[in-house]
């Protein structure tokens, strides 16, 4: 079965500061791992990433992959209010049958303090 | 812009109702997903479609159906709601062979 295993599972920090979030993973044949942000309603999507070593940037977040450790992290730098969310960790395998589908993990709700 | 337009935000229902949950996207995606999320437990896979009139069990379906008549919709069936199933549910959307999900808002339901 499938696993993906996010830590911590909350962080409170200030503005300014920078966090990094953890995400483990045990899955048959990896295709990919995506990074989603989660407010108040529909997740959207930060990163996908399929290659080892190849770091993912978009502003102040980034994120990297490590396939043979079997993690990934995600980094936010200068963390603002607007930054309080649940971060999501998911996985793209092939695990009992022949189509791919994404395991997720609980996610990291983070929350900015001004 | 693309989207996956859940019908309802917030839903109440009484124990033993049938309650059906819609799910429209619009982006002619063939694969279709059915999530709910609770606290501690995060996301977990309800039912999927892979196109019309298919569909295939998650990892939690009992208590729940599907249906799939046209490409863009896919609806989910609860045939006799219970407490245990208040919960956030989600919908998401992907062409085949991609591996990004499209989410809509979420419907949270909850059953009295």
């Amino acid at each position: 079965e499938d696993k993906v295993v996010q830590s911590p599972l909350s962080l409170v920090v200030h503005e300014g500061d920078t966090v990094t979030l953890n995400c483990s993973y045990e899955v048959t044949n990896f295709r990919s791992l995506l990074w989603y942000k989660q407010e108040k309603k529909a997740p959207t999507f930060l990163f996908m990433l399929t290659s080892s070593g190849i770091e993912k940037k978009s502003g102040r977040l980034s994120s990297i992959l490590d396939k043979k450790e079997l993690f990934s992290i995600l980094n936010i730098t200068a963390t603002q209010t607007g930054d309080s969310a649940v971060y999501l960790c998911a996985v793209s395998g092939q695990s009992g049958g022949s189509n791919y589908k994404l395991t997720f993990g609980k996610g990291t709700l983070l929350t900015v303090n001004p | 812009d693309v989207k996956v337009t859940q019908s309802s935000r917030y839903l109440v229902k009484r124990t033993g109702e049938k309650v059906f949950l819609e799910c429209v996207q619009d982006m002619d995606h063939e694969n279709m997903f059915w999530y709910r999320q609770d606290p501690g437990l995060g996301l977990r896979l309800i039912y999927f479609s892979y196109d019309v009139k298919m569909k295939e069990k998650g990892d939690i379906p009992e208590g729940y159906s599907v249906s799939r008549e046209k490409k863009e919709r896919f609806s989910l069936i609860l045939e006799s709601a219970s407490t245990n199933q208040t919960s956030m549910y989600l919908c998401a959307s992907r062409r085949t062979g991609r591996s990004i999900y499209t989410f809509g808002s979420g419907t949270r339901l909850t059953v009295v």
